[in-house]
């Protein structure tokens, strides 16, 4: 079946370090491949996404390339900020299919 | 920017009671979904419903569990009768036929006592 995998948190960093949130993906076909962030008390918001092999997502200094050679979507941010803490989902939608499948989540801390 | 919105956004009920989460997709968008995460968990996919019909369900949403559109703007999720592994948080999300990305609502917290 489908699914993703992603790196255990939580994920503590000062601020201005480098990020990077491992996650790889099962799936058949070519799954459409997602980040969303949840921040304290919100609900999900896409941060990225990618349709298709070595599409590269980003959004507000974030980043993540679709990779279908290790199958895998990690999150990148060279500098973080302390308005960054959240966690992030990655996640995967299935062409002609119709639910998202979710990795566990992956909580951030920045720190000043 | 169009919007998600969900209610109640905290609804607390004792267990058996039957409950009802509304959720208002974005107008043009005609795939619904619902959503759980139980605290600090991950996020797990209950339904999926598109031409009126649940399109996809998983194990989870059993015949506790049943959806509906009731009109032409408001999707609903009720549990029958709630148990107290049914606390969570709820969200409806929505996509158009265009479009792989799901837009998610806020959420409904429920909690069973």
């Amino acid at each position: 079946g489908n699914s993703v995998t992603q790196m255990e948190g939580p994920v503590t960093l000062s601020e201005e370090a480098f990020l990077t949130i491992n996650c790889t993906y099962t799936a058949t076909g070519y799954p459409s491949l997602f980040w969303y962030v949840q921040y304290p008390g919100e609900g999900l918001q896409l941060l990225l996404k990618a349709t298709k092999a070595d599409d590269k997502g980003s959004n507000k200094g974030f980043e993540a390339t679709y990779r279908k050679e290790t199958t895998s979507f990690h999150l990148e941010k060279g500098s973080v900020q302390v308005s960054d803490s959240a966690v992030y989902f990655c996640a995967l939608i299935r062409y002609n299919n119709n639910d998202m499948r979710f990795g566990a989540g992956t909580r951030l801390t920045v720190k000043p | 920017e169009p919007e998600v919105t969900q209610t109640p956004s905290h609804q607390v009920t004792q267990m058996g009671q039957e409950v009802i989460l509304r959720c208002v997709p974005i107008s043009n968008h005609l795939y619904f979904y619902w959503y759980r995460q139980i605290l600090g968990q991950k996020v797990e996919f209950l339904v999926s419903f598109y031409n009126n019909e649940i399109s996809e369900k998983s194990e989870i949403f059993d015949d506790q569990f049943s959806v509906e559109r009731p009109d032409g703007s408001n999707f609903t999720l009720k549990i029958r009768s709630t148990k107290l592994e049914d606390s969570a948080m709820y969200f409806c999300a929505s996509r158009d036929s265009g479009a792989n990305v799901l837009t998610f609502g806020a959420g409904s917290r429920l909690t069973v006592l």
